[in-house]
């Protein structure tokens, strides 16, 4: 059954405290995508990684870290620097990045954690 | 920098209708157009991807078009019924130069469907 699991669902996090959100997926995609979806502001792009060992900033990375050692696996670290952490996470993958770095396919996404500071 | 403007914000139906939803951006340099799924609380269903190239793609009830030069792609779905009831989000991939796969999203339609 393929697919792209995200874990906890559901995350409560503690002032100064970093919480690690999981994205996993068993699609063979070389692309791995995190967002974040606030109320009234859409879904906006915090990293993306190209293939293993290589990640880049997207629009809003402050305040959050990732790693990309495996093909299926791209944690997502909250760390405290970031202040308002709280909205809803989603993970995506797609198959790459072909010649002259154009995306290619579609991009898929997993069910989403809800991170809440409390 | 690319934007992507999507209207209605909302739209209200009674089951049976044919609807269109709206997606506009402004850099027509795209690669590729995606019309995604949001149920509450839940992550995006892919929908339809249409290449550049391409003038619409069909999937059952849904039909969705791109206007490249006029920056425009329409999402028809025909035959309404309660069960479509979700938020709908269109995201364009490229705005001239490399994209690496990096997606531009507009703010999405909710639409309910009432029997």
């Amino acid at each position: 059954d393929g697919g792209i699991t995200q874990s906890p669902k559901y995350l409560f996090r503690k002032e100064g405290q970093n919480v690690t959100l999981s994205c996993e997926q068993n699609l063979n995609h070389d692309a791995m995508y995190w967002y974040r979806q606030d109320p009234g502001q859409g879904l906006r792009l915090i990293y993306y990684s190209q293939i293993v060992n290589d990640f880049q900033k997207g629009d809003i990375a402050e305040g959050y870290s990732v790693s990309r050692e495996k093909k299926e696996s791209f944690p997502l670290t909250v760390t405290s620097a970031q202040k308002n952490p709280t909205a809803f996470y989603l993970c995506a993958s797609s198959i790459g990045v072909g010649r002259q770095g154009r995306g290619q396919g579609g991009q898929f996404f997993g069910p989403g954690t809800r991170l809440t500071v409390l | 920098k690319q934007e992507v403007t999507q209207i209605p914000a909302a739209l209200s139906v009674p089951e049976g209708e044919n609807l269109v939803l709206n997606c506009s951006f402004t850099d027509s340099a795209i690669y590729n157009l995606q019309w995604f799924r949001q149920d509450p609380g839940k992550g995006l269903t892919s929908l339809l991807l249409i290449q550049s190239s391409q003038r619409e793609q069909t999937s059952g009830r849904l039909n969705a078009s791109l206007d490249k030069s006029s920056g425009r792609s329409t999402l028809y779905i025909a035959a309404s019924q309660p069960g479509d009831s979700a938020t709908y989000l269109c995201a364009v991939d490229g705005a001239g130069g490399t994209s690496y796969g990096k997606l531009t999203f507009g703010q999405g339609t909710i639409l309910t469907v009432h029997p």
